[in-house]
């Protein structure tokens, strides 16, 4: 069974500040990485799916990257804004099927404070 | 558009008590939906799938009679925690994708609160 890591568990930042966090795993025995923005009493949004080692992707100031190899994927937010506050969510989608199952990691939760 | 909707969103009842928590796509059809589970500080973890017209394929450790999955229609699941007791209480979620390609990410419902007294 697939184990998805996501580090920090929580962060502060100051508006402005441009930030990071991890989703780690260990095996490339996957089809899809998702990443998904959690906002308080709201549903979890797909930011990306990316599917091939060395896939960049971004929306507006948020990318995000991933390495099958070494077994990560960094999600960066430029410029934070306290609208960025949410939980953020990694997940390993295995099966390439429809009925294929995604795997989550406990998510990182972002505090912007204005 | 890949509007998912769930109700209800909070579920307070007493021990012993079903309790059926409806999962619809609005505009799309879904062939495929999944029922998510969340306890405090954990991440969220895949129950079963449900497959439209046939029966759900339940994760190990989840209890088929403890939690029956319902696929009626395209755009219909719903989820009955029958006899339901305090460890019960969670937070319980479902999701859908448009299409079948595993580069589509899932679209959520809101989820639903569920606390057993």
């Amino acid at each position: 069974i697939l184990n998805v890591e996501q580090s920090p568990q929580s962060l502060h930042v100051q508006e402005g500040d441009s930030t990071n966090f991890t989703c780690s795993f260990p095996s490339s025995n996957f089809y899809a990485l998702h990443w998904y923005r959690w906002e308080t009493a709201k549903s979890p949004e797909a930011l990306f799916v990316m599917t091939l080692n060395g896939d960049e992707k971004k929306k507006g100031r948020i990318s995000a990257t991933l390495n099958t190899k070494e077994g990560y994927s960094y999600l960066y937010i430029k410029g934070s804004q306290p609208e960025d506050s949410a939980t953020y969510l990694c997940a390993l989608r295995v099966g390439s099927s429809n009925t294929g199952k995604l795997i989550f990691g406990q998510g990182t939760t972002l505090q912007v404070k204005p | 558009g890949a509007v998912v909707s769930q109700h209800p969103s909070w579920v307070i009842c007493k021990s012993g008590t079903s309790v059926k928590i409806e999962c619809r796509s609005l505009d799309f059809q879904a062939t495929t939906m999944f029922w998510y589970r969340q306890f405090p500080k954990q991440s969220l973890m895949l129950m079963a799938t449900s497959n439209e017209g046939s029966k759900a394929t339940y994760e190990q450790g989840v209890e088929k009679d403890k939690f029956l999955i319902n696929h009626a229609s395209l755009t219909l699941s719903t989820l009955t925690v029958t006899s339901a007791h305090p460890e019960d209480s969670s937070f319980y979620i479902c999701s859908a994708s448009v299409g079948g390609k595993s580069s589509q990410p899932q679209h959520f419902g809101d989820g639903t609160r569920l606390s057993i007294l």
